[in-house]
């Protein structure tokens, strides 16, 4: 069974403190990507990579950071937590172009930045 | 800009009625995506779009795309209650050159009454 496994389903951080969280995929995904839900904003692409140590900006990239070391491993970093990045964040992996079409997704971190 | 637009945002149905929602976007791509999201849980793939004229079917519900509308529609028919969801399309922006780099709509809350 294909899994994207997010490391905390609940998260509260105070204003100011770093932040990590971490994704992992066992698919052998080359792409993966950090998402943020906002309601009535849908689905807004933070970052996402291609390959180990690639990372790309995605639509609101700002207050945050990624790293990918690892092929299965895809980490978002909020530097200084801040009040307005209280949200649900998804990871979602999927295969390079040419090969299966879907996007699996984690279950999702609740953020709360207090 | 690739800009994705669901409506309605809201739909309110009784068991038994048929519905359709209606997606579309507003630059040239050649696959589209729908997902499904119960309350508190991830997002599930429910299909893959990648041409025009594609039809797909599950149960309930059927997925068409017409790229030339830049258009697609998910029809729901003889709604049950089990279908209550909230239901995002998706766009692939083709950013990087790479697939699964996705642009979602707002999603359209379903709720399903007896």
């Amino acid at each position: 069974d294909v899994k994207v496994t997010q490391s905390s389903r609940y998260l509260v951080k105070r204003t100011g403190e770093k932040v990590f969280l971490e994704c992992v995929q066992d698919m052998d995904h080359e792409n993966m990507f950090w998402y943020r839900q906002d309601p009535g904003l849908g689905l807004r692409l933070i970052y996402f990579s291609y390959d180990v140590k690639m990372k790309e900006k995605g639509d609101i990239p700002e207050g945050y950071s990624v790293s990918r070391e690892k092929k299965e491993r895809f980490s978002l970093i909020l530097e200084s937590a801040s009040t307005n990045q209280t949200s649900m964040y998804l990871c979602a992996s999927s295969f390079l172009r040419g090969r299966n079409e879907k996007l699996f997704f984690g279950s999702g971190t609740q953020l709360s930045v207090l | 800009e690739l800009k994705v637009e669901q409506n309605p945002l809201f739909l309110s149905m009784q068991e038994g009625k048929n519905y359709t929602i209606y997606c579309n976007y507003s630059t040239t791509s050649d696959r589209l995506y729908w997902y499904r999201q119960d309350p508190g849980k991830s997002l599930e793939s429910l299909f893959v779009l990648l041409s025009n004229g594609a039809v797909k079917q599950e149960g309930r519900l059927m997925a068409s795309l017409d790229t030339k509308a830049r258009l697609s529609t998910l029809h729901i028919t003889a709604a049950v209650h089990d279908l209550s969801a909230t239901y995002f399309c998706a766009v692939d922006s083709r950013r990087g050159g790479s697939q699964g780099n996705l642009i979602f709509g707002k999603g359209t809350k379903l709720s399903v009454k007896p």
